[in-house]
């Protein structure tokens, strides 16, 4: 299985701020013939179920604002919340869907500062 | 309203069983693939099982392949999980999550309901 590690575990930012969030796959999960990255981003707020933000690694879901902006290619991977608002306190999965089974990584905590 | 709404579920003791149900509304369910994805308590997220879409093809986690079976009934727009031999392991709540399209991320999440696996 294709093992997803983020980091943080969690990070607390100002508002206005950015928030960085990473996210490592074990194997690259960029598929050569597609021309895309096997990768998406949930955000999960508290008591809430998760919501998919970002697919293809960096393709926002309608109504996702711009302020999240996915990037990175192959094995490497990037969530950057610019302008940190206060409703985006949650914790954000990265997913990879290359390979059965798809695998997520463990979360990365958001709070405000 | 698009949405997916989970219901079963309830406190076991460790080998009973358990069911859930999920109903889909607001689109064409028979045209969509289905998941279970669930969430130990504080924990991070762990696919469960799949199903194709006329019920024919299926997939499951390696933690739960012979003890829980995902099955969907069509004509009532709605998704199954049961599960049998349960450990305190598989404490967590449920979500039933809709495929999008093709690729395996998924797209649309019902709230969830817990499973508590305890003596």
């Amino acid at each position: 299985d294709i093992v997803m590690t983020q980091s943080p575990d969690s990070l607390a930012v100002s508002l206005g701020e950015r928030a960085t969030i990473n996210c490592k796959s074990s194997q690259n999960i960029f598929y050569s013939s597609t021309n895309k990255n096997y990768l998406a981003w949930y955000q999960q707020k508290p008591g809430q179920p998760p919501t998919l933000l970002i697919n293809w690694a960096s393709t926002r879901e309608s109504g996702v604002p711009d302020r999240f902006r996915g990037s990175g290619s192959g094995t490497d991977f990037t969530l950057t919340i610019s302008g940190l608002q206060a409703e985006d306190v949650a914790v954000y999965y990265c997913q990879q869907y290359y390979s059965v089974p798809n695998t997520f990584g463990q979360g990365t905590k958001l709070e405000i500062k | 309203e698009v949405q997916l709404v989970e219901s079963g579920g309830g406190s076991v003791q460790p080998g009973g069983s358990l069911s859930l149900s999920c109903d889909a509304s607001g689109f064409d369910f028979s045209n969509y693939e289905m998941n279970w994805v669930r969430q130990a308590p504080g924990k991070g997220l762990e696919w469960v099982a799949h199903i194709g879409f006329s019920g024919t093809t299926k997939y499951y986690g390696d933690s739960v392949e012979g003890r829980f079976t995902i099955s969907r009934d069509n004509t009532k727009n709605s998704v199954y999980l049961q599960m049998n031999s349960l450990r305190a392991d598989d404490t967590a709540v449920y979500f039933c999550a809709r495929k999008g399209g093709t690729y395996w991320y998924f797209d649309l999440w019902g709230r969830g309901n817990l499973v508590s696996v305890s003596s």
